[in-house]
């Protein structure tokens, strides 16, 4: 059974610190790993991943996958209040399914 | 471009009523998606659609029933409503891979149901 396990779950630190949020996965036919920040309502796309090694950035975020170990990190440095949200791990498979790990919450303390 | 668009936002209904939510999206998608999320369990995949006509089952699809019988519209309905089917929900669509193909979900505003 596919599934995608995200750690920590629960995260507070304080502004200006930097986290990193782990994703591991097993699925079948993997094609693509993808990560979400969802504040208040909808989830927003942050990355998608395919291949092993190169690092996605935007801004203060990073991502990179590993395909042989089966995770995915996602880095945010100088952290803000702002970055307080859900965060989502999902991957698709080749059949299009995509599904979610169950989430990080991040907590930036002022 | 109004998107992804779900309808209702909101519904309280009693135990054993049925009910459709209806997802609409404007960008010509292929892919939809229905999820429902509860506190603490991030998004679970309920049923999909790879194409007008088509659905697959998803995580958790016991209690529910989809149809995609036009391009734009995947309807998720519940016939049988319980208290356990009390979540929110989110729609989502996607691009075919190759058609300028980011991977990225474009989600509804989710509807949210309570069942007494």
């Amino acid at each position: 059974e596919d599934k995608v396990v995200q750690s920590p779950l629960s995260l507070v630190v304080h502004e200006g610190d930097t986290v990193t949020l782990n994703c591991s996965y097993e699925v079948t036919n993997f094609r693509s790993l993808l990560w979400y920040k969802q504040e208040k309502k909808a989830p927003t796309f942050l990355f998608m991943l395919t291949s092993s090694g190169i690092e996605k950035k935007s801004g203060r975020l990073s991502s990179i996958l590993d395909k042989k170990e089966l995770f995915s990190i996602l880095n945010i440095t100088a952290t803000q209040t702002g970055d307080s949200a859900i965060y989502l791990c999902a991957v698709r498979n080749r059949d299009d399914k995509i599904i979610f790990g169950k989430g990080t919450r991040l907590h930036i303390l002022p | 471009n109004a998107g992804v668009t779900q309808t209702p936002k909101f519904r309280v209904l009693k135990t054993g009523q049925s009910m459709t939510l209806l997802c609409a999206q404007d960008m010509n998608h292929e892919y939809m998606y229905w999820y429902r999320q509860d506190p603490g369990m991030g998004l679970r995949l309920i049923h999909y659609s790879v194409g007008e006509g088509t659905t697959a089952k998803g995580e958790v699809p016991d209690g529910y029933n989809v149809s995609r019988l036009k391009k734009q519209n995947f309807l998720l309905g519940l016939e049988s409503a319980a208290p356990s089917q009390t979540s929110v929900y989110f729609c989502a669509s996607s691009y075919v891979a190759g058609e300028v193909y980011t991977g990225e979900l474009f989600f509804g505003e989710g509807s949210r149901l309570t069942v007494l």
